[in-house]
């Protein structure tokens, strides 16, 4: 079936690590994505790994993918009070353009 | 460079209505993807068109049609409209090749 899965919720604490989590399902999909989206508005891009890496850095963003068991994470380094959002993840199926997107994981970062 | 906008923001109509939403994509962006995101949940693939031509469509009823024009932009147009057609509508655009798609800012719909 066509189910990205995330946790939904993860709560810390201003300056520290946050790791949001997702398991998809193609083995072959040939891209992955993590969105962000603020309440009220659209998606915005904010990294994606290709299928035959397993780590890409950009800045704060740390994205790790497993394709052996089809896992895919994001970490976020010094999480600030701006970064509280709803974080999606989302594959593209070989021979597709369309994306699958996860149900989304509720970030919130106390103060 | 402008990005991808939407048309109109809010809306409310009847069930049994008709209704059509527009997308702008962005500057040099051929394709154009529509999604539909239920409170609470994420996006769901409707349809992508490229080159004015559908390219692929997702679990979504043909009362769900689009149209994408000359200069790329393109309209979501929704028959009879049902209770459960009340969501996010959102438009992502992206250029020729790549897989990066730049979503709209969305319209939200309600049907009462």
């Amino acid at each position: 079936g066509e189910d990205v899965e995330q946790s939904l919720f993860l709560s810390v604490r201003e300056g520290d690590s946050s790791v949001i989590n997702c398991t998809y399902t193609d083995s072959s999909s040939t891209y992955l994505y993590w969105y962000k989206q603020e309440p009220g508005a659209g998606l915005q891009l904010l990294t994606y790994i290709f299928s035959n890496m397993d780590m890409k850095q950009d800045q704060r963003l740390t994205v790790l993918l497993n394709k052996k068991d089809k896992h895919l994470s994001l970490r976020i380094a010094d999480t600030q009070t701006g970064d509280s959002a709803i974080y999606f993840c989302a594959e593209t199926p070989p021979g597709t353009y369309k994306y699958i997107f996860g149900t989304g994981t509720r970030l919130k970062v106390l103060a | 460079e402008t990005g991808v906008t939407q048309s109109p923001t809010h809306l409310i109509k009847t069930r049994g209505q008709q209704v059509t939403l527009r997308c702008s994509s962005q500057s040099g962006h051929n394709t154009v993807s529509w999604y539909q995101q239920a409170l609470g949940q994420g996006p769901q693939f409707i349809f992508q068109y490229y080159r004015e031509e559908e390219n692929g469509r997702g679990n979504f009823p043909p009362r769900f049609s689009g149209l994408q024009f000359p200069n790329y932009s393109s309209e979501l147009n929704v028959n009879a409209l049902e209770l459960d057609d009340s969501a996010l509508y959102l438009c992502a655009s992206q250029g020729q090749g790549s897989y990066e798609q730049y979503f709209g800012p969305g319209t939200r719909l309600t049907v009462t």
